[in-house]
């Protein structure tokens, strides 16, 4: 099946600071998501984007289909922005996710 | 619209005892998608509904478990004669068939502990 892998595993970041987290998938897809999941553990939409560039507010992503990549940037980063962010991709449409293994972000103040 | 609701948020039980966990998908939904996440994983699938029929089933899905989705609207997933290693968080997703996008919507999870 299709691997995902997210890096990195780990980040720790000041207030205001801006990140990065990349998500590597090994096959062409048709659905790629981004989520938060907060303390809770529910899982909150960020972006649907098998490619292309979207923006809302301080984040946004880009995915890079034909290298089988995406990021996903945070910007001026905030405390409620903690918690573990992760990509998920399916390769038909409307079919089962599989996801990475998440990125843990702290953010301190 | 509403969202994906799920029922109970959180559930204890003694080792060999059934469970049974309830998702209610978005209403306009006609897939319904089960996932277990154990601690520092990310979600793996269980298996997945189109309208009442059941499409696919993971490896993950023994024989002690059963997911349902009699009408096409909610579905339950049981697990027979439970086991330590059945705790975990059991997620429900659900999601458009026909006309992008295809988004999967999660509902709050069902926590399960087997003591």
């Amino acid at each position: 099946g299709i691997q995902v892998e997210q890096s990195p595993p780990d980040l720790i970041l000041q207030e205001g600071a801006n990140s990065t987290l990349r998500c590597n998938f090994s096959d062409s897809v048709n659905n790629l998501q981004w989520f938060h999941q907060n303390p809770w553990g529910q899982l909150i939409n960020l972006f649907y984007i098998p490619s292309g560039t979207k923006q809302n507010g301080r984040l946004s992503a880009t995915t890079v289909a034909t290298e089988r990549y995406s990021l996903l940037y945070i910007s001026s980063s905030q405390t409620t922005d903690s918690g573990v962010y992760f990509c998920a991709v399916a390769t038909g449409t409307a079919s089962k996710l599989t996801f990475g293994t998440g990125t843990r972000l702290q953010v301190t103040l | 619209d509403t969202g994906v609701s799920q029922n109970p948020r959180h559930k204890i039980t003694k080792r060999g005892q059934n469970v049974t966990f309830r998702c209610d998908p978005i209403s306009e939904h006609n897939r319904l998608y089960w996932y277990r996440q154990t601690l520092g994983q990310g979600p793996e699938f269980l298996t997945y509904f189109q309208n009442e029929a059941q499409l696919e089933k993971s490896r993950l899905l023994s024989d002690r478990f059963s997911a349902e989705r009699p009408k096409g609207s909610f579905s339950t997933l049981e697990i027979q004669r439970t086991e330590q290693g059945d705790s975990a968080m059991y997620l429900c997703a659900s999601s458009r068939v026909t006309g992008q996008p295809y988004i999967q919507y999660f509902g709050p999870g069902t926590r399960l502990t087997v003591l």
